[in-house]
């Protein structure tokens, strides 16, 4: 157990409609990364924050958007759903400096979302 | 740009047998980390290993082994009498090094992963 959690853990919806995916990073871990893992595009990076500001921006869609919020817990939200967006969703989190394991990711279960 | 290249889609071996897992990478930092990363049928991103890119030294650990080459951008992943829980997707993933400040997104970028089917 990597101490990340995500909710739910699975999601059936129709295209069209909007989700939200959440995250909830290790205890003291100030950054939250999303990734998304699709059969034809694999495992990509799509938006880092840290401590609550956006860092990093990778081939998120405009259609998605994320945010941290104080409590350092993350929501992915996906609007518009189309087929193409069925996939696992990872989030995770990493310390700030100095810790030890800086520099590390320790990821969630995943979300498995499923458009039809 | 960052790249990580793993050319093998899939490998079949027969439990007991040694097997290899290749990885390259391409990067312009001059220090970054990089990492191995299992996902058993579960789906779940199991933590294998991370490397930084000033430390060539192999690594063992159980039945498991790294060999990081520097001149040829290499960092390759052994498993030594293979089981059958060794089933799963193999991925390899690179990131720049975090700076001492928390600069760095040291967002990962990963390979296509490798599927290693281990046959009882």
């Amino acid at each position: 157990d990597s101490g990340v959690t995500q909710t739910p853990k699975h999601l059936i919806t129709a295209t069209g409609q909007r989700v939200t995916l959440r995250c909830s990073p290790r205890s003291g871990d100030l950054s939250v990364y999303w990734y998304q893992q699709s059969l034809d595009q694999g495992l990509q990076f799509l938006i880092q924050y840290y401590n609550g500001e956006e860092r990093a921006k990778g081939n998120i869609l405009e259609r998605f958007s994320a945010q941290q919020f104080p409590d350092l817990h993350s929501e992915l939200n996906l609007s518009s759903l189309e087929l193409g967006d069925s996939a696992l969703y990872f989030c995770a989190s990493s310390p700030p400096p100095p810790q030890r394991e800086y520099g590390e990711q320790f990821f969630g279960p995943g979300t498995r979302l499923t458009v039809l | 740009a960052q790249k990580v290249t793993q050319a093998q889609t899939e490998i079949s071996v027969v439990e007991k047998e040694d097997v290899t897992l290749d990885c390259v990478y391409e990067t312009r930092d001059t220090t970054y980390y990089l990492f191995w990363y299992k996902q058993p049928p579960s789906g779940e991103l199991v933590f294998l290993i991370r490397r930084n890119s000033f430390d060539e030294q192999n690594e063992i650990s159980g039945r498991y082994s790294w060999n990081f080459q520097k001149s040829t951008s290499s960092f390759n992943f052994t498993i030594t009498a293979s089981q059958v829980v060794d089933s799963a997707v193999y991925f390899c993933a690179l990131s720049e090094a975090p700076t001492r400040y928390g600069g760095a997104t040291n967002k990962l970028i990963f390979g296509t992963g490798t599927l290693l089917a281990v046959q009882p």
